[in-house]
């Protein structure tokens, strides 16, 4: 089955601790998103990459980093200098033909202990 | 700056009914909007694009309109059922690789 898969599905933090989120796809798509979502709230960027080896921060990429190695794989890090990380974490894919039609993966929750 | 607005934050009605969801920007400069579904904990699964120079989009009971010069579009959800019950956002695409989504509409369905 093609999809975006994000692992893991829950994650607890501590205090001071960098933790990475995995996202891997394969629908052979040239770009990736990784978004965050808090209670009652939208979608906000943290991250994009549109190639491998290239990547553009979002509207809140301070505390989160990222790496794009491989085609298939978009990994997010949130540091510990992200002093308030307890969210949904969204990865998301899409095919760079301008109409970006995003395929999201089923999210991590990420909580501090 | 894109602003996407969705009010109500939350709807309840009883099954049966037809509904309309509604979502507003301030930039009528979009390629596209797009409406998701999300369940509880769950990513995001889209249910209709319009492009720019379309007025509407049908998926069975779904149908999305768009008018750009005022900035709306809204979601029509014809016999409403209680597998519907979701959030449904709706997002637009302001350049060609930075999507602004709406907060949402949190939608349940009475039995």
């Amino acid at each position: 089955d093609g999809g975006i898969t994000q692992s893991p599905k829950y994650l607890f933090r501590k205090e001071g601790q960098n933790v990475t989120l995995s996202c891997e796809q394969n629908l052979n798509h040239d770009a990736m998103y990784w978004y965050r979502q808090d209670p009652g709230q939208g979608l906000r960027l943290i991250y994009y990459s549109q190639i491998v080896n290239d990547f553009q921060k979002g509207d809140i990429a301070e505390g989160y980093s990222v790496s794009r190695e491989k085609k298939e794989s978009f990994p997010l890090t949130v540091t510990s200098a992200q002093k308030n990380p307890t969210a949904f974490y969204l990865c998301a894919s899409s095919i760079r033909d301008g109409k970006n039609i995003q395929y999201f993966g089923a999210g991590t929750r990420l909580s501090v202990l | 700056k894109q602003e996407v607005t969705q009010i109500p934050a939350a709807l309840s009605v009883p099954e049966g009914e037809n509904l309309v969801l509604n979502c507003s920007f301030t930039d009528s400069a979009i390629y596209n909007l797009q409406w998701f579904r999300q369940d509880p904990g769950k990513g995001l699964t889209s249910l209709l694009l319009i492009q720019s120079s379309q007025r509407e989009q049908t998926s069975g009971r779904l149908n999305a309109s768009l008018d750009k010069s005022s900035g709306r579009s809204t979601l029509y959800i014809a016999a409403s059922q209680p597998g519907d019950s979701a959030t449904y956002l709706c997002a637009v695409l302001s350049s060609a690789s930075k999507i602004i989504f709406g907060s949402g509409t949190r939608l349940s369905i009475r039995p």
